[in-house]
């Protein structure tokens, strides 16, 4: 069964750092890789969709990585800013459905 | 276009009722997922649907749960006899074919509080 792993659980930096966020998984057999944000009590807006043939996508001051041979991902956000602050995501296709991390919460302060 | 509408928002059962949970996907949209969000926690899937096919129900946590998207449109989650544990946010999912290699586009969730 696929597991995955988001480090650090929860995080908070002040405005303009840029942070990296991690997720590591154990089946490197799948279809692609999606990183979303949830806001509180809200659902879940995907920000960047990797392709397993990929190792890369970039969406403005975002960029996530994906290296299936170490079982690893990675979410790049450059010059944080308040509005970055909520959940993030990461979730693994292997088949037909989506295995997520547990999420990190971060918080960007002003 | 509209997304992936889901109602009610919220609903607060007393334990041992049934509740409906309705999802709207987007329109033309193949695929259609349902997950459970407990506090805390990221999502866990518990069935898919391909048109009118549930194709994997293997997430469904008891047989009181039972999904059903009859027309391959709209789909309903129900749950009977509800029980504590059944208190989570359950999302839906849609995603243009089959699911492998598409974006999955979520609704707002609907939270359910069993009292």
């Amino acid at each position: 069964k696929q597991e995955v792993t988001q480090i650090p659980a929860a995080l908070s930096v002040p405005e303009g750092e840029n942070l990296v966020l991690n997720c590591s998984f154990t089946d490197s057999a799948i279809y692609n890789l999606q990183w979303f944000r949830q806001d509180p009590g809200k659902g879940l807006t995907s920000l960047l969709l990797i392709q397993s043939s990929q190792r890369e996508q970039t969406s403005g001051r975002l960029n996530a990585s994906l290296d299936k041979s170490s079982g690893r991902s990675t979410l790049y956000i450059a010059a944080s800013q308040p509005g970055d602050s909520a959940t993030y995501l990461c979730a693994f296709n292997a088949g037909n459905m989506l295995t997520f991390g547990g999420g990190t919460r971060l918080m960007v302060k002003p | 276009g509209a997304g992936v509408s889901q109602s009610p928002r919220y609903k607060v059962a007393k334990r041992g009722q049934d509740v409906a949970l309705r999802c709207d996907p987007i329109s033309g949209h193949v695929s259609l997922f349902w997950y459970q969000q407990a506090l805390g926690q990221g999502p866990e899937f518990l069935t898919y649907f391909q048109n009118e096919a549930q194709l994997d129900k293997s997430g469904l946590p008891s047989d009181r749960f039972f999904a059903e998207r009859p027309e391959g449109s709209v789909s309903t989650l129900k749950i009977q006899r509800t029980q504590q544990e059944d208190s989570a946010v359950y999302l839906c999912a849609s995603s243009w074919n089959r699911g492998r290699t598409d974006t999955q586009y979520f609704g707002p969730g609907t939270r359910l509080t069993v009292l």
